[in-house]
């Protein structure tokens, strides 16, 4: 029981350009989340959208941005892209209450040149 | 700052055996933690969780025990299969931050036969 979709799955930029990433939750999801995850690392929180309002940031810059949809899929943008900015960027979906899990998608997979 | 560690970046096992992962967290908010196994090329899928009130939790060959006063938690995997051999990432949360991960490194698994 997964049901999240992220695309695209890999992708290519150039520093100083803007990405839009995308996905899709699973079907009753209310609430979706994104990480980072850089080589070698664990997933890194960046924030959590719970019904189209932002509800809780990591430490991440304003250059990240997102939106969440009335369908509850999701938007990640980033604006003047770094070369640290390569990276697995994936998103979970979750029920706001009473689920501890989070269903992840399987990634989208960002290199910046 | 790392909140959760997971200090060996690998183990490898023989088939049959037990597969002992330890994490440690710094942060005594966290009541809530979970572990994630992660495929190459896949997201990472919920494997099992327990709550700061207990020091136990089982789910078939899946054991996790948690030390809070250590604030360290184990995962134990009897018998340990082939299949066992992926990236296991703990994480932690506080339940007034649902879905809200704070994620240790990983540790790769290899289950040799």
């Amino acid at each position: 029981e997964t049901g999240v979709t992220q695309s695209p799955t890999h992708l290519i930029k150039t520093r100083g350009q803007q990405v839009t990433l995308r996905c899709s939750s699973q079907s009753g999801h209310n609430t979706v989340s994104w990480y980072q995850q850089a080589l070698g690392q664990g997933p890194q929180f960046i924030f959590q959208y719970y019904r189209e309002e932002e509800n809780g940031r990591g430490n991440f810059p304003p250059r990240f941005s997102g939106l969440q949809f009335p369908n509850y899929s999701s938007e990640l943008n980033v604006n003047a892209l770094e070369l640290d900015d390569s990276a697995l960027y994936l998103c979970a979906s979750s029920r706001k209450q009473g689920s501890t899990e989070a269903f992840f998608g399987q990634g989208t997979r960002l290199t910046v040149v | 700052d790392q909140q959760v560690k997971q200090n060996s970046p690998s183990l490898s096992v023989q088939e049959g055996r037990i597969s002992i992962l330890n994490c440690d967290y710094t942060n005594s908010m966290f009541d809530y933690f979970l572990w994630y196994k992660k495929y190459p090329a896949e997201g990472p899928t919920f494997l099992i969780s327990i709550s700061s009130i207990k020091d136990k939790n089982e789910d078939g060959r899946f054991t996790v025990f948690l030390n809070k006063s250590a604030k360290h938690l184990s995962l134990h995997i009897v018998p340990s299969q082939p299949g066992d051999s992926a990236v296991y990432f703990c994480a932690a949360m506080t339940t007034d931050s649902w879905g809200k991960l704070q994620f240790g490194a990983g540790t790769q698994v290899v289950v040799t036969p």
